[in-house]
């Protein structure tokens, strides 16, 4: 059966502190990963990663996806309260999405 | 301004009735989906379709229905034989399916049965 698991479920940080966010999937015939963030409602795209060892990055968030070990990171470095959500890791497998549960980010001023 | 409206934000229903739920782009995709978001768990596929008059079943298509009369348009129903099913329901689209094509997503309704 096809998983895909995010780790940590949840964490609070001061603003500042770095973040790193673990994907790991099992799915058969893999196309790619994508990181969302979801604040209140409607969830919005942040990276889509297809090949293995290139880093994507857009401001202080990056993400890099390890083929080898079917994992994901993504990062947030000097955080600040707006980035406080859940961030949503989703794999494309046969054409279709499948979502892990997601990890809660919560940033303390 | 492109984008995916879901109404109602929120909805409430007695157990036994039928309740649908509306999503409408007009981003001019041709792909369109339904995922269901319940407390820690993922976003689960009910249905989605990449083509008017076409749909398919996701992972959790049981006690759902759906309709894709328009390119623009493909409302969820709910009816009385979904088990539980209060939850967060998002629609979303797709230039078309596939994985060159990330998703774009409605607000969402949080519908709750009682």
């Amino acid at each position: 059966e096809d998983k895909v698991v995010q780790s940590p479920l949840s964490l609070v940080v001061h603003e500042g502190d770095t973040v790193t966010l673990n994907c790991s999937y099992e799915v058969t015939n893999f196309r790619s990963l994508l990181w969302y963030k979801q604040e209140k409602k409607a969830p919005t795209f942040l990276f889509m990663l297809t090949s293995s060892g290139i880093e994507k990055k857009s401001g202080r968030l990056s993400s890099i996806l390890d083929k080898k070990e079917l994992s994901s990171i993504l990062n947030i470095t000097a955080t600040q309260t707006g980035d406080s959500a859940i961030y949503l890791c989703a794999v494309i497998s046969w054409g279709k999405l499948q979502f892990g549960a997601g990890t809660q980010v919560v940033v303390t001023p | 301004d492109g984008g995916i409206t879901q109404s109602p934000k929120y909805l409430f229903r007695k157990e036994g009735q039928n309740v649908t739920l509306s999503c409408e782009q007009n981003l001019n995709h041709d792909a369109m989906y339904w995922y269901r978001q319940d407390p820690g768990q993922g976003l689960r596929l009910i249905y989605y379709s990449q083509i008017v008059n076409d749909f398919q079943k996701g992972d959790i298509a049981e006690g759902y229905s759906v309709s894709r009369e328009k390119k623009e348009s493909f409302p969820l129903t709910v009816t009385s034989a979904q088990k539980n099913p209060t939850a967060f329901y998002l629609c979303a689209s797709s230039h078309q399916v596939g994985p060159d094509s990330p998703l774009h997503f409605g607000n969402g309704t949080r519908l709750t049965v009682t």
